[in-house]
């Protein structure tokens, strides 16, 4: 059984950092690219970041480009994403995602499997 | 950046109702659009994937269809289950953008 846990999140001030983590089970991590789908309060899906399966390919959204950094540890099965500069647009609900593997590597990004969040709240 | 634009944003249906949710591209994605279905406080569930494959495990009453810029989701015959928001995402290329959403209610 695929299962994905967030963690990391909390409470930061404005021009903070934060480091979100993903720990990854039932599946063959390093075979399928990941992605971070965050949701502010209220609000609809926002695709923030993904990266391939190899590590190697990374992507973002242009309003974290710059102050987000997507990465992930194949050998302990975990996705990070390391949020700084931090702003009060940035709170929100981060999803981990699982990508299907329809395509090869991320040509097709499709989030099949998805964990049920680590909260982000960017305040003074 | 490939625009997704869903409307209405909500609409109201009554169990037994057949319900279509169209999703619009700002460009031609070809067929690299995906259906999402959230229920309050819950994460996404992927209903229907590369615009017309329905995902394993999802009821048959949920149908795709569409190809270049329009598309659509159908719920043949609505469930009380059914009750949610439901947003379209392009996977044809990054940034991969998801749709405002249409939340269907019950009338």
């Amino acid at each position: 059984e695929v299962q994905l846990v967030e963690s990391g999140g909390g409470l930061v001030q404005p021009g903070g950092s934060l480091r979100l983590s993903c720990a990854a089970s039932g599946f063959t991590f390093n075979s399928y690219a990941m992605s971070w789908v965050r949701q502010a309060p209220g609000k609809g899906l926002e695709w923030v970041s993904a990266v391939s399966g190899s590590g190697v390919s990374t992507y973002y959204a242009d309003s974290v480009k710059g102050r987000f950094t997507i990465s992930r540890d194949n050998s302990k099965n975990t996705l990070h994403l390391q949020m700084n500069s931090l702003r009060a647009e940035d709170t929100a609900l981060y999803y981990c995602a699982k990508d299907k593997g329809y395509c090869s590597g991320v040509s097709c990004l499709i989030a099949h499997y998805w964990g049920q969040g680590t909260l982000v709240t960017v305040s003074s | 950046d490939i625009q997704m634009t869903q409307s209405p944003s909500s609409l109201s249906a009554s169990v037994g109702d057949r319900v279509t949710i169209p999703c619009r591209a700002s460009q031609s994605i070809t067929i690299y659009l995906n259906w999402y279905q959230q229920k309050p406080g819950k994460a996404p569930k992927l209903l229907i994937y590369a615009a017309s494959n329905l995902q394993s495990g999802v009821p048959s009453r949920f149908s795709g269809s569409g190809s270049g810029t329009d598309f659509t989701l159908t719920i043949s015959s609505l469930q009380p289950e059914d009750f949610a928001t439901y947003y379209c995402q392009q996977s044809y290329s990054a940034p991969w953008t998801f749709g405002q959403g249409t939340k269907v209610e019950i009338k």
